[in-house]
């Protein structure tokens, strides 16, 4: 069966060191998109990409960049992590027609102190 | 600007008192409403997607419909499984995803 997934599941870091988190679909669908979850604030979107080359800044961009090399995977980087991005990420995919439906990830708990 | 507001905030009922979790929406072109649950610890689970007002669509013990203006999730009976959170998201111009806050529902036997 096709599945998101995403690594590592829960992740301790420090303030200022650079942390990837990784995604990986095998639904082959173009569209990927991650999401980060505060209580207060519900999913809000980071960044997203429609196929490979092509990435998009969402509503909370600041702090985050994402390349994609193919289409299985888009990795979220955080430059220098800061206490604000004590979050809960989550991936979602999507085919390339409008109102087709997000898949989620079992997403990734990250602290940072 | 979109705006996606869900209430109430939390819910609890006894097993079998049904209910309807409500989802206001402003969006300009709205392509497409979707309802998703989430339990503790885990990623979104798609339930429904309703495409223009009037449509219901439904699913064991749940019900969604839509106008204009809001969507409702009738949940007919509950069951202690079915406590979760319920998200509410609307897509418009783009395939991104605006997400209210969510329903946390209880429901207790």
């Amino acid at each position: 069966d096709a599945e998101i997934t995403q690594s590592p599941r829960h992740k301790i870091t420090e303030t200022g060191r650079q942390v990837t988190l990784a995604c990986h679909q095998t639904w082959n669908h173009n569209n990927m998109f991650w999401y980060r979850q505060d209580l207060g604030h519900g999913l809000r979107l980071i960044h997203y990409s429609y196929g490979v080359q092509d990435t998009n800044k969402g509503e909370v961009s600041d702090g985050y960049s994402v390349s994609r090399s193919n289409t299985e995977d888009l990795p979220l980087t955080l430059e220098s992590a800061a206490s604000s991005q004590t979050s809960v990420y989550f991936c979602a995919s999507s085919g390339s027609s409008f109102q087709e439906t997000q898949y989620f990830g079992p997403g990734t708990r990250l602290l940072v102190l | 600007e979109d705006q996606v507001t869900q209430s109430p905030e939390a819910l609890r009922l006894q097993e079998g008192e049904s209910s309807s979790l409500n989802c206001s929406y402003t969006v300009s072109g709205l392509r497409g409403l979707f309802w998703y649950r989430q339990d503790p610890g885990k990623g979104p689970e798609f339930l429904f997607t309703l495409y223009s007002a009037g449509e219901e669509k439904e699913k064991e013990r749940l019900k969604a419909t839509l106008t204009k203006k809001e969507s409702l999730l009738h949940i007919t009976a509950p069951k202690p499984e079915d406590s979760a959170t319920y998200l509410c998201a609307v897509q418009n111009s783009g395939y991104a995803l605006n997400f209210g806050k969510g329903t946390s529902l209880l429901v207790t036997p």
